[in-house]
């Protein structure tokens, strides 16, 4: 069964970048798309982007001037850079496989504050 | 953007009794290609993360009780839950993932009346 586990920073300033990686354990990030998520706390989520086993990506629009998207094979993970961020990013961040979705990890709760 | 609509906000629904919710898109999320809706329902419980439960408009996911259901075509999709048990008290939000950038409807929370 496929697990995926979510690290990165709880706290990050005004302006800086926030980095995260996303731990994929029983499957390989070779398949399927990988995507990422977020909710601000009592909001619906947000689709922030994935990435497709070849590499290639897609994203919101809203975001992608600031997003950054990757894949390691070898460790078997993939990661999101955000950056210049602002207060209006701070909110639960997922991984999570497919496109519909199938897997998620646990919630990050990223504030953005000084 | 696709926009991602439900209805009603909430729901209170008896132990047992049927629970069903609305969601509508603002175009149609069929690709004609394989004739699939790509549109996806999920259950949230407080301080976790969604849980897919509906994919394909209709198809369950491994290990979703039979008591969900999806159905729908075109832009109007719904969740039935056919006896709603205490276990799903939730918020349940629609997704589209037909068009990039993917959305997500706005949730409906469902609790026992």
């Amino acid at each position: 069964q496929v697990q995926l586990h979510l690290s990165g920073p709880g706290l990050v300033k005004p302006s800086e970048t926030l980095s995260l990686t996303c731990s994929v354990s029983g499957d390989s990030v070779t398949t399927f798309y990988w995507s990422w998520i977020r909710q601000p706390p009592g909001k619906r989520p947000e689709w922030i982007g994935h990435i497709y086993a070849d590499g290639s990506t897609d994203s919101n629009p809203s975001l992608r001037r600031r997003l950054t998207l990757s894949l390691d094979t070898s460790k078997n993970q993939f990661s999101l850079r955000l950056a210049s961020m602002t207060g209006a990013d701070t909110a639960f961040y997922y991984c999570a496989r497919d496109q519909k979705l199938s897997s998620w990890s646990q919630g990050t709760l990223v504030t953005v504050s000084s | 953007d696709i926009v991602m609509t439900q209805s009603p906000d909430s729901l209170g629904v008896s132990l047992g009794e049927r629970a069903t919710i609305n969601c509508k898109s603002s175009r149609s999320v069929l690709f004609r290609p394989n004739n699939k809706h790509y549109l996806a329902w999920y259950q949230q419980k407080p301080g976790q993360p969604p849980r897919l439960l509906i994919y394909w408009a209709s198809a369950r996911e491994s290990g979703v009780p039979d008591r969900f259901s999806g159905s729908g075509s075109g832009t109007d999709f719904t969740l039935t839950i056919s006896s709603l048990q205490a276990e799903d008290v939730a918020v349940y939000y629609c997704q589209q993932y037909h068009s990039s950038p993917f959305t997500f409807g706005p949730g409906t929370k469902v609790d026992i009346k």
